[in-house]
């Protein structure tokens, strides 16, 4: 079964608007963690933002948000205000399993056009 | 800091030759990671490491083996390239912290014809 599942393969947004883009996690465990990576045109692989599942609060970062809602198991990214330099290919992640054994596993990714 | 090292960083193969695949971090993480990433697929994990002299088995491991022999690096080898093999590989690295991301490095773009 997909750990991870984003079901928007591409999405266009226009300069300035606000986007979101969906991801839903499978896991039984109670503690994991929640990342959303960037990746553009040139290939790396670029750290968005970081949500726990123990944390209370939506983190935020610049114009980054994350959607947390733990009982629906979904952590959908907020891109605000976008940017043309968003353009690019964004991948939800999840950090499951015991200490010693840490897992983490990608969905299939979203493109993000910015159109001017 | 130069973080993530992948080496190489593009290389033809020809179907049954082998090679392997550097992965070398100077970050002291415990974990490593080797992942595919195929166009609609995102990245798919092949072996991991939780330390040193430790490996495991991700979703995708067939055809593929690794070792650990030291903390800072992490060897990803084919031993009879197959087509199927053609792809973007990714090494990423990561504390032990559940609450820390994984860095990259900048992807190793191979061809097996």
């Amino acid at each position: 079964a997909q750990k991870i599942t984003q079901t928007q393969p591409g999405m266009f947004v226009q300069e300035k608007e606000a986007v979101t883009l969906d991801c839903t996690y499978d896991t039984s465990d109670q503690s994991y963690g929640l990342f959303w990576y960037k990746q553009p045109s040139s290939g790396e692989m670029i750290f968005l933002i970081y949500q726990g599942s123990y944390d209370e609060q939506n983190a935020t970062e610049g114009r980054y948000s994350l959607n947390f809602q733990k009982a629906r198991k979904s952590a959908n990214l907020v891109i605000s205000a976008s940017q043309l330099g968003d353009s690019a290919m964004y991948f939800c992640a999840m950090r499951e399993g015991p200490p010693n054994d840490y897992k983490l596993s990608f969905g299939a990714g979203t493109t993000v056009t910015v159109r001017a | 800091n130069a973080g993530v090292t992948q080496t190489p960083k593009f290389r033809v193969l020809k179907t049954g030759q082998s090679m392997t695949l550097l992965c070398a971090q100077d970050m002291n993480h415990e974990y490593m990671y080797w992942y595919r990433q195929d166009p609609g697929m995102g990245l798919r994990l092949i072996h991991y490491s939780v330390g040193e002299g430790t490996t495991a088995k991700g979703e995708v491991p067939d055809g593929y083996n690794v070792s650990r022999l030291k903390k800072q690096n992490f060897l990803l080898g084919l031993e009879s390239a197959a087509p199927s093999q053609t792809s973007v590989y990714f090494c990423a690295s990561s504390s032990w912290h559940r609450d820390t991301e994984a860095f990259f490095g900048q992807g190793t773009r191979l061809t097996v014809v």
